[in-house]
């Protein structure tokens, strides 16, 4: 079974610039999350699906930061415009309904972001 | 909000010598706690999922135990060897179903 796919894996950009990131989720899986790893953090959840529609977003800078997944399957993250401490790991993350129920959640490897 | 600590942040250990590290977290309202491994440039890796006070829990030389009623987790490996070194986070569930709070992560280098 492929797990998560995220790309890129790596993202340098400079501050006021835009930037995407897309995650594909294990097949079948009808949650997805997005969440923001900064330097000697622990992840932070920024939004949840499930399907196609939000089921939390009460952490994202919804200022700057947006997401979608209008297909229930695919999802993309957009930072515009982007700030220095925007610099971190963006993990995608997807669940079944099964696993769901058991909190588990199946991680793609990250885009790390550098911010200049 | 919730609050969930790991300590150290990070440790050096010889290899072939154990480790052990705590996560803490609030004893109220708690229904599960996950334990990950997070190897640079990959994919954090579910390690343990713990529900029930006293639980202990074993893979390998890793192994974890619970305490729900005081609030606290912690991770042993035995005999570490250089394939270990890795971020190991803990992840606070509430409710069933409900989002994965992690704490900031033990970071583990061991050197030959």
């Amino acid at each position: 079974e492929a797990g998560v796919a995220q790309s890129p894996r790596y993202k340098i950009i400079e501050k006021r610039q835009s930037v995407a990131f897309w995650c594909n989720p294990i097949s079948g899986h009808a949650t997805l999350y997005w969440y923001q790893q900064i330097l000697g953090q622990g992840p932070k959840l920024l939004i949840q699906f499930q399907n196609n529609g939000v089921v939390d977003d009460s952490q994202l800078p919804k200022d700057r930061f947006s997401a979608e997944r209008l297909k229930g399957v695919d999802s993309t993250l957009k930072i515009q415009p982007a700030k220095l401490e925007d610099s971190a790991v963006y993990l995608c993350a997807s669940s079944s309904q099964t696993s769901l129920a058991k909190n588990i959640q199946y991680f793609g490897a990250g885009t790390r972001l550098s911010v200049l | 909000i919730l609050n969930v600590e790991q300590s150290p942040q990070s440790l050096h250990v010889q290899e072939g010598d154990s480790t052990n590290f705590t996560c803490s977290f609030p004893s109220s309202n708690f229904y599960a706690l996950h334990w990950y491994r997070w190897e640079t440039a990959k994919s954090p890796e579910a390690l343990f999922v713990m529900t029930l006070n006293g639980d202990e829990k074993k893979k390998g030389r890793i192994s974890a135990t619970l305490n729900t009623k005081e609030g606290y987790s912690y991770l042993y490996i035995k005999g570490s060897q250089p394939e270990d070194s890795a971020t190991y986070l803990c992840a606070l569930i509430k409710a069933a179903g409900n989002k994965l709070t992690f704490g900031g992560g033990t970071r583990v280098l061991v050197k030959p």
